[in-house]
């Protein structure tokens, strides 16, 4: 069975500095990946997803993430976070074999300070 | 642009009691899910359904049941609350065409059993 690691459960950052959440799943088989972002009181919205072709994916609200297959990985990075991007962060893997049915990491929650 | 309600935001019940979260979308998606979020846990996917009248169990079924009787809508049933049931619940739709794979979540219900 699929499992997801998000290394940091909380990371606090200063506005306009960059950040990185780190992502790592455990299949070597075909994977599809997304990262989520859940705002207060509110459900999911997808922030941005791989399925194939360039490794370097880009997301709304200036987000991207790199998959990369031989480390199992696919960390999410904005260059320069608002007070807006207080948030929590979830990475999601499916087996490409599995279909539609998605494995969460636990979450990173990110509070930007001003 | 895809919609996913959920029937209540807050919802307080007490032990013993049998509970019903109702979910609609209303992009004629053929799959459905049922999460629970816990914090540090990520989503736990409960049940999810791939057609109308299929279901078939997550990862945490246990204590819970699901019926979908139309395609837009999938219920989750607590046969008996009890207060280890007390979490988020968050339903979710994908459809199967299209390679999108990413699912659409509704706002979320947040359940208290006292």
């Amino acid at each position: 069975a699929q499992s997801v690691t998000q290394l940091d459960s909380q990371v606090p950052v200063f506005e306009e500095a960059p950040v990185e959440l780190r992502c790592n799943y455990s299949s070597s088989v075909s994977v599809y990946l997304f990262w989520y972002v859940q705002y207060p009181n509110q459900g999911l919205q997808l922030l941005l997803k791989y399925l194939s072709g360039s490794t370097l994916v880009k997301g709304i609200n200036g987000f991207e993430a790199e998959f990369n297959k031989s480390q199992t990985s696919f960390h999410l990075r904005k260059p320069s976070v608002h007070i807006s991007d207080t948030a929590e962060y979830f990475c999601a893997v499916s087996d490409k074999a599995a279909g539609n049915k998605l494995t969460f990491g636990g979450g990173t929650r990110v509070l930007v300070k001003p | 642009d895809v919609k996913v309600t959920q029937s209540s935001r807050y919802l307080v019940k007490r032990t013993g009691e049998k509970v019903f979260l109702e979910c609609v979308q209303d992009m004629d998606h053929e799959n459905m899910f049922w999460y629970r979020q816990d914090p540090g846990l990520g989503l736990r996917l409960i049940y999810f359904s791939y057609d109308v009248k299929m279901k078939e169990k997550g990862d945490i079924p246990e204590g819970y049941s699901v019926s979908r009787e139309k395609k837009e809508r999938f219920s989750l049933i607590l046969e008996s609350a009890s207060t280890n049931q007390t979490s988020m619940y968050l339903c979710a739709s994908s459809s199967q065409t299209g390679g999108k794979y990413e699912q659409y979540f509704g706002p979320g219900t947040r359940l208290t059993v006292t």
